[in-house]
This record gives structure tokens, sequence and C-alpha cells, in this order.
């Protein structure tokens, strides 16, 4: 079946660190990918996607790059900022199918 | 637009109650889901309802039902709570076709005594 595996976590970093939240699949055929954020007492929101290999997704300073040969959409943000602190999850939907896999999460933590 | 909204925000049960958690969206999706959240295991899909008068069970269905009541709701009953089932549940909603994006509420945080 279909599988997700994020980057364990907590992850802690300096305000204006580079972040990259390692990302990577397992599914047969071509599904589009997802990464959303939780910020705290808050629902899932849709932080970027990529619906096709090579595509790059970003949102708010934030990219991912879907990768087939390597099956990957690592996330990545070249200076985090404090109100970046939430649980970010990667996730992958197959057109049509509305399901989506999702992994665990990765909690990351900007200190001032 | 209020997007998706859940009721109640919070409740706590004693073990053996009942109670029904509440969804609605206003975006005229056609695909509903109810996921519940524990510490370390992520989302895990309760139910779906890929669009108005179907359901079908997701990864983890057992002690649940829901309904499709129409288009705007989906709604997700506990018959016999047990403390197992204390967790955060989330309701989220898509256009469903080739929009894959899901759209989440705030969530309903259940605890089970």
């Amino acid at each position: 079946g279909n599988s997700v595996t994020q980057m364990e976590g907590p992850v802690t970093l300096s305000e204006e660190a580079f972040l990259t939240i390692n990302c990577t699949y397992t599914a047969t055929g071509y599904p589009s990918l997802f990464w959303y954020v939780q910020y705290p007492g808050e629902g899932l929101q849709l932080l970027l996607k990529a619906t096709k290999a090579d595509d790059k997704g970003s949102n708010k300073g934030f990219e991912a790059t879907y990768r087939k040969e390597t099956t990957s959409f690592h996330l990545e943000k070249g200076s985090v900022q404090v109100s970046d602190s939430a649980v970010y999850f990667c996730a992958l939907t197959y057109t049509n199918a509305g399901k989506s896999t999702f992994g665990d999460g990765t909690t990351l933590t900007v200190k001032p | 637009n209020a997007g998706v909204t859940q009721t109640p925000k919070f409740q706590v049960l004693k073990t053996g109650q009942s109670m029904t958690l509440q969804c609605a969206q206003d975006m005229n999706h056609n695909s509903m889901y109810w996921y519940r959240q524990d510490p370390g295991m992520g989302l895990r899909l309760i139910y779906y309802s890929a669009s108005e008068g179907t359901t079908d069970k997701g990864e983890v269905p057992n002690g649940y039902n829901v309904s499709r009541l129409n288009k705007r709701e989906f709604s997700l009953r506990l018959e016999s709570a047990a403390p197992s089932q204390t967790s955060v549940y989330f309701c989220a909603s898509s256009a469903g076709g080739q929009q894959e994006t899901q759209y989440f509420g705030p969530g309903t945080r259940l605890l089970v005594l």
C-alpha cells in the first residue's frame, strides 16, 4: 500500500536558520504530493503542493520539489521565523481517488 | 465564508456514552472525511464520503458510524465510547476529481473517561 515517511522530530532551530524536513513516499503510479501545516490548536491547512514529477511547490518562502527518481518531496525554507513554529505533514493523494495518506508529522520549534 | 466547521470543540464522555460529532462545509465540496489525530501517529482516516449518498471505511472505522446527511454535512457517531477513542477528531472536505487539496476544520477534542 501507499505510505509516507517523514523525518522524525522534534526539530528545533534558531531564527533565520535553514530548514529541511525530509519526506519520502511509497506509491504506485503518479500521486500528487502535499505539505500541510498545523498551528497550535488548529486544523491542518495546505502549505504547498506538486502534482507531477519535477514540479516545485512554493508558498510563504517554503519550497518542495517532486522527485520521482528518489520518491521524495523534501520541505525547505531558507530562513525560518518564530511564526513558522508548527507541525508539518507530508501527504500524497491520487487524482480522483480522494483519500490521502499522511506522514506522522514533524514538529518544528523556532527560537528567537 | 466559514469553510469547514465542527461542533463541539471539546467534549468529555464517560465510557459507554454515545455522542455525535457534527461537521459542515460551505464550499460545495463533493468529498468529506473524518480523521483522528493521536500523538506520534499522525492522521488516521476513520471514514470518508466521496460524494453525497456514499460512505466508505477508512483505516480505523471500528467503533464509529457516519452519516452523509446532505452535500454540506457529514457526522461521526460514537455509539459506546471507550477510553481508546480519546483523541482529536478532524473533519475535512475536498472538491474531488482533479482537486485533491483537503480543507480541515478546527477539530474536536474528545476525552473519554
